[in-house]
């Protein structure tokens, strides 16, 4: 069974500092992981997808993941954060056959302190 | 490219009320997906197509819940009747083909009162 974990429901960064998502994944075979934004009222947004090619993945908007399969985690990084990063957060895995679902974790909604 | 459109945004319905949602997925997607959103949890998927074929509905409710997708192109959600926990966001989403990046719609707002 497919299952991801996200710690922290609510993080809080000030502008311009680091912004750390943490994301870990319950898989018996390598999945693919993906992180996806939501803004209020509005649907998901793929930021980034690891599909086991470079375990380092660059997305949208100046964020990165790292897959690290021995610690079993996909955590979603921004260097330095701004306001309009403020929004909720979902890591997904999915397998990499069969149907191909997402399964999302419970989300973390990021807060940006001017 | 027009993305994936989704109608209504809002709806307000009575619990034992009927309710329908409608998906209409970016040109060329053959496979379609609508998710539950309850607040403060991440989507969960009720039923997948591909093309007008279904390929996973282990999720739905069938008893109440319901969906068709006839001519592989756009789609309809159905709740009958309506209880007070389906209220949440349904969100549609499309892709190329299985196992490729899903797209997103901005989803329907269903409260049962």
């Amino acid at each position: 069974a497919q299952s991801v974990t996200q710690l922290g429901s609510h993080v809080s960064v000030s502008e311009g500092a680091l912004v750390l998502l943490r994301c870990n994944y319950s898989s018996s075979v390598p999945p693919y992981l993906f992180w996806y934004v939501q803004y209020p009222n509005q649907g998901l947004q793929l930021l980034l997808k690891y599909t086991s090619a470079a375990t380092l993945v660059k997305g949208i908007n100046g964020f990165e993941a790292e897959f690290k399969k021995s610690e079993t985690s996909f955590h979603l990084t921004k260097p330095s954060a701004h306001m309009s990063d403020a929004a909720e957060y979902f890591c997904a895995v999915s397998p990499q056959t069969g149907a191909n679902n997402l399964f999302f974790g419970t989300g973390t909604r990021l807060t940006v302190i001017p | 490219e027009a993305g994936v459109a989704q109608s209504p945004r809002y709806k307000i319905i009575e619990k034992r009320q009927s309710v329908a949602f409608w998906c209409n997925p970016i040109s060329g997607h053959a496979t379609l997906y609508w998710y539950q959103q309850i607040l403060g949890q991440g989507p969960k998927l009720l039923i997948q197509f591909q093309n007008n074929g279904v390929v996973d509905d282990s999720q739905l409710p069938k008893d109440r819940f319901s969906a068709e997708r006839l001519k592989g192109v756009d789609s309809t959600l159905k709740i009958q009747p309506a209880k007070l926990e389906d209220s949440a966001v349904y969100l549609c989403a499309s892709s190329l083909v299985r196992g490729r990046e899903q797209y997103f719609g901005p989803g329907t707002r269903l409260t049962v009162t």
